[in-house]
């Protein structure tokens, strides 16, 4: 059975910090990892990983993909109150994307 | 449209009433799916729409759900004798192609089942 399983769950941090959220995925026929943030209403697309190894930026945000291990993390680094969010992660195959729980973070000032 | 469009926004509705919640993609995009989530949890898949080719019904819960889509336009996902356990935003994305394409989400259907 397809599955996405991220970690932690969910995080508090202070304004300033960095945090890594982790995201491992057992996906059948597996084509891509996309990270999305939502916050109160519709997910916004972060990130959409399909090569090993190769990162991706945006601002603060960062993300790389391990085919080989089958995870990928998302880095923010800097964090900001306005970062405070449910991050998801998604594997994608030829149809269905099958998403994670979310980790949920709460960023303090 | 500039985005996916969903539609009612809120829906309260009484214990075994049935309920229609209408999706509008995002005009081009030949994926569509439904997702639902309950309070606090992640996305839960129900059905998926490519093209012309047989939807992937594989995440409906029961036979109580369905779901329509007319071409490569708008979409309905009906729940019939609703359950309290119904209660969830009801979220549509659409996407140019599967799986390899970034979803755009809609804001959501909040569904209340009294």
């Amino acid at each position: 059975e397809d599955k996405v399983v991220q970690s932690p769950l969910s995080l508090v941090v202070h304004e300033g910090d960095t945090v890594t959220l982790n995201c491992s995925y057992e996906v059948t026929n597996f084509r891509s990892l996309l990270w999305y943030k939502q916050e109160k209403k519709a997910p916004t697309f972060l990130f959409m990983l399909t090569s090993s190894g190769i990162e991706k930026k945006s601002g603060r945000l960062s993300s790389i993909l391990d085919k080989k291990e089958l995870f990928s993390i998302l880095n923010i680094t800097a964090t900001q109150t306005g970062d405070s969010a449910i991050y998801l992660c998604a594997g994608g195959s030829q149809g269905n994307l099958i998403f994670g729980k979310g980790t949920k973070l709460s960023v303090k000032p | 449209g500039a985005g996916v469009s969903q539609s009612p926004s809120n829906k309260v509705t009484e214990k075994g009433k049935d309920v229609e919640l209408r999706c509008d993609p995002i005009s081009g995009h030949t994926a569509l799916y439904w997702y639902r989530q309950r309070l606090g949890q992640g996305l839960e898949f129900l059905i998926y729409f490519q093209g012309n080719s047989a939807p992937d019904k594989s995440g409906l819960p029961s036979d109580r759900f369905s779901a329509e889509r007319t071409g490569e336009s708008v979409s309905t996902l009906t729940i019939q004798r609703t359950q309290q356990e119904d209660s969830a935003v009801y979220l549509c994305a659409s996407s140019s192609t599967s799986g390899a394409s970034p979803l755009h989400f809609g804001n959501g259907t909040r569904l209340t089942v009294t």
